[in-house]
C-alpha cells in the first residue's frame, strides 16, 4: 500500500534527542491521524488534523509536537522521551465529513517502530 | 467512556473451517463498525465496512451487525494460514465533535493451521 506512507521505518533514539517521524498521504484525503500501538494495548489515538487545524489531542504529553503544514504532509515532533514511549507509531488518513457515513474509513500507513533507550 | 471489547484469544481453528471472531461496544450511538487486519510487524489494513444491521458479505468475509445487542461479528469462511493475523474491531459514531475517531479494540489474534 503506497496511498500512506511513513518514514523512518524504523528509529532508535536517546531520552535527549529531538527527532521527527514524518507521514505523506496520497490519496488526496482531509484529515490525518497519528496513533500509538504498544504491545497488548489497543490502538491509541493521538492527534487528529481536519483540514490541517488540530481536531482533537488527547492528553498527550508534550513531548510529543504534531505539525501539519498542508493536508498531504503531517508529521510528529518527539522530544525527551521516555523509554515507555517506545512503540509503533502509525499514521492514517481518511476523507472525513463529521456524520456522513462512508466517510470515515482510515487507511493507515507502514508504521515507524520508535525505540526510546 | 466509549468501549470496544474483543476476546483476545489466540483463537484457533483448522484450515478450510469458518473462524469467527466477535465484537462488543459500549457506546449506543456508533453508526460505523469496522474490521481491519493486522499481520505482525505490520500496519493495520481495512478489511470492510458495515453501518447496516444485518450481514454483509465480501469473499469469504462476512461482516453482522446487531445493534441492539450492541456486537458486530467477522466470519471467515475457508480458513487459510494466511488469515492468521490479528482482527481489530472499530467502531465510530460520528457526531460532530467525534466524526473522526474510531476506538479500536485490542484485537483478536486468529491462528490458523494446516
Amino acid at each position: 500500500e503506497t496511498g500512506v506512507t511513513q518514514t523512518p521505518r524504523h528509529l532508535v533514539m536517546g531520552m535527549t534527542n529531538k527527532k521527527s517521524l514524518k507521514c505523506e498521504q496520497h490519496l488526496g484525503h482531509n484529515a490525518m491521524y497519528w496513533y500509538k500501538q504498544s504491545a497488548k494495548k489497543p490502538l491509541e489515538l493521538m492527534f487528529v488534523y481536519s483540514l490541517e487545524e488540530r481536531v482533537e489531542n488527547n492528553s498527550v504529553p508534550s513531548r510529543f509536537s504534531p505539525e501539519c503544514p498542508n493536508s498531504s504532509h503531517l508529521f510528529l515532533h518527539l522530544h525527551t522521551l521516555q523509554p515507555e514511549d517506545s512503540a509503533l507509531y502509525l499514521c492514517a488518513s481518511s476523507q472525513a465529513v463529521s456524520g456522513r457515513l462512508g466517510t470515515d474509513t482510515q487507511y493507515f500507513g507502514p508504521g515507524t517502530r520508535l525505540t526510546v533507550l | 467512556q466509549k468501549e470496544v471489547e474483543q476476546n483476545s484469544g489466540p483463537l484457533s481453528v483448522p484450515e478450510g473451517a469458518i473462524a469467527s471472531l466477535n465484537c462488543t461496544y459500549s457506546d449506543r450511538g456508533s453508526q460505523s463498525f469496522f474490521w481491519y487486519r493486522q499481520y505482525s510487524g505490520k500496519s493495520p489494513e481495512l478489511i470492510m465496512f458495515i453501518y447496516s444491521n444485518g450481514d454483509k458479505e465480501d469473499g469469504r468475509f462476512t461482516a453482522q451487525l446487531n445493534k441492539a445487542s450492541q456486537y458486530v461479528s467477522l466470519l471467515i469462511r475457508d480458513s487459510q494460514p494466511s488469515d492468521s493475523a490479528t482482527y481489530l474491531c472499530a467502531v465510530n459514531r460520528l457526531d460532530s465533535n467525534s466524526g473522526y475517531a474510531l476506538n479500536f479494540g485490542k484485537g483478536t489474534s486468529l491462528l490458523v493451521t494446516p
